[in-house]
């Protein structure tokens, strides 16, 4: 199993509709991150989570909001999905090992 | 916004060359992390450096930081076409809150 799995893989949505993007991870980390990318323009943080108490805005956080379920599940809401929310979006916590982030396979979102 | 910009945007050399690529960022910073992407895959990180490091090696890896001009360089030896990929910085900004900030990347092609 991937350490940090994303569904879905891809999604075609209306504008207007709320969609959920969902995470887990089995690093056992308390933190967990979005981001979203665009071609470009790199990757920009979206929200990020410390714990399950804790969560924070980033950059681009207006449109979006997110719940942390658990420690091992982080899930990233549009509400009112709009076309220039079309991205590759991805789920990200660090490792224990090496500190850098492990990242998702990423969900590539097209809002029409 | 953006922290870290890399140079160039795109690198375009044959099997067997040398590919540099460099990054410069704007805050002080606790480490700096190169990654990279396949074609719309997610990041695989590479290589950490901290902020009291000058240098440091992982296989045909050679990372370099300059914290007086917020810079990094990332040398790839011996290219082989399966180095074909963007490459993004990402700087630990010495802020506290431990998040993440992406350049936009730098997008290498390796002929074979």
């Amino acid at each position: 199993d991937a350490d940090v799995t994303q569904t879905p893989r891809n999604r075609i949505t209306k504008t207007g509709k709320r969609i959920m993007l969902e995470c887990s991870q089995t690093k056992g980390h308390d933190r967990m991150y979005w981001y979203r990318q665009d071609p470009g323009l790199g990757l920009r943080l979206i929200y990020y989570s410390f714990d399950v108490k804790d969560i924070n805005k980033g950059e681009i956080s207006d449109g979006y909001s997110v719940s942390r379920q658990a420690q091992a599940k982080f899930s990233l809401s549009l509400e009112s999905a709009i076309p220039n929310q079309t991205a590759l979006y991805f789920c990200a916590t660090p490792s224990f090992l090496n500190y850098g982030y492990t990242f998702g396979s990423g969900t590539r979102l097209t809002v029409v | 916004s953006q922290q870290g910009e890399e140079d160039p945007q795109a690198l375009s050399i044959q099997e067997g060359e040398n590919a540099t690529m460099n990054c410069s960022y704007k805050t002080s910073i606790n480490n700096l992390q190169w990654y990279r992407q396949n074609s719309g895959r997610g990041l695989v990180h590479l290589i950490l450096i901290r902020s009291n490091e000058r240098e440091k090696h992982s296989g045909r890896l050679r990372v370099t930081l300059d914290t007086s001009k917020k810079s990094s360089s990332l040398l790839i030896t011996a290219s082989r076409a399966a180095d074909t990929a963007s490459y993004f910085c990402a700087t630990d900004e010495d802020s506290g809150y431990s998040t993440l900030t992406f350049g936009k990347g730098t997008m290498l092609l390796v002929s074979p």
